[in-house]
């Protein structure tokens, strides 16, 4: 079952913060997390386990409540390269990978 | 080191025709996936091969799509023939720890279908 994104989109200036979310229905075993420019391949920034581990780059930090079955991207002091779709992927226990619909992030100057 | 080649990077074919889109994965990775990208919406996956093995192909609309991945390496999406309603970005990746590892992804085969 498809994860929802929330907001659809944003719009920030550069060195704003902003705050993306992510739920699912079911119980979940992992959150994947990728950033798409237009026009581009999806790069991956995080997964989040079950349990507490995390992979993923440095400068981007996210939360998975797995109680609630939700996670929750942190983009701090935004910077014009943030800016493209994010989507996040859920992976319940025996199910694929799922996306979700994208938050548009777009930062400007 | 290479990323994920993908090619053609654009497709334009009329209905009823067939189209193969081929991928080259990263080197080492044994997992391999191939996605449908429609526009505004997030990657679905179509299939999973685990080497040369289809793991998860349940999506996969087999009466007119079929792929392979010979030797466990490229692999190649096939559609025969065409409807109108394929007409949207054909994603390849893999991933080297499998199904909850990072999954690289190529840059996309746009088709069109008129």
């Amino acid at each position: 079952q498809q994860p929802v994104q929330s907001p659809q989109a944003v719009i920030l200036r550069e060195g704003e913060d902003a705050v993306i979310n992510c739920s699912s229905s079911k119980a979940l075993y992992s959150v994947h997390w990728y950033r798409q420019k237009h026009g581009e391949a999806p790069v991956f920034l995080m997964i989040l386990l079950k349990g507490g581990e995390q992979k993923g780059h440095e400068k981007i930090s996210a939360s998975f409540n797995e109680k609630k079955q939700q996670s929750s991207l942190y983009l701090t002091a935004s910077q014009l390269s943030y800016s493209g779709t994010y989507f996040c992927g859920t992976e319940s226990f025996g199910s694929r990978l799922t996306f979700g619909e994208g938050t548009q992030l777009t930062v400007n100057p | 080191e290479a990323g994920v080649v993908q090619s053609p990077r654009y497709k334009i074919i009329e209905k009823k025709q067939p189209v193969a889109f081929w991928c080259n994965p990263i080197s080492g990775h044994n997992t391999l996936y191939w996605y449908l990208q429609n526009l505004g919406q997030g990657p679905e996956l179509l299939i999973r091969y685990e080497n040369e093995e289809a793991v998860d192909d349940s999506q996969l609309p087999k009466d007119r799509f079929s792929a392979e991945r010979l030797k466990g390496v490229d692999s190649t999406l096939k559609i025969q023939p065409a409807e109108l309603g394929d007409s949207a970005v054909y994603l390849c990746a893999s991933s080297l720890e499998g199904r909850s590892g990072e999954a690289f992804f190529g840059q996309g085969t746009r088709l069109t279908v008129v």
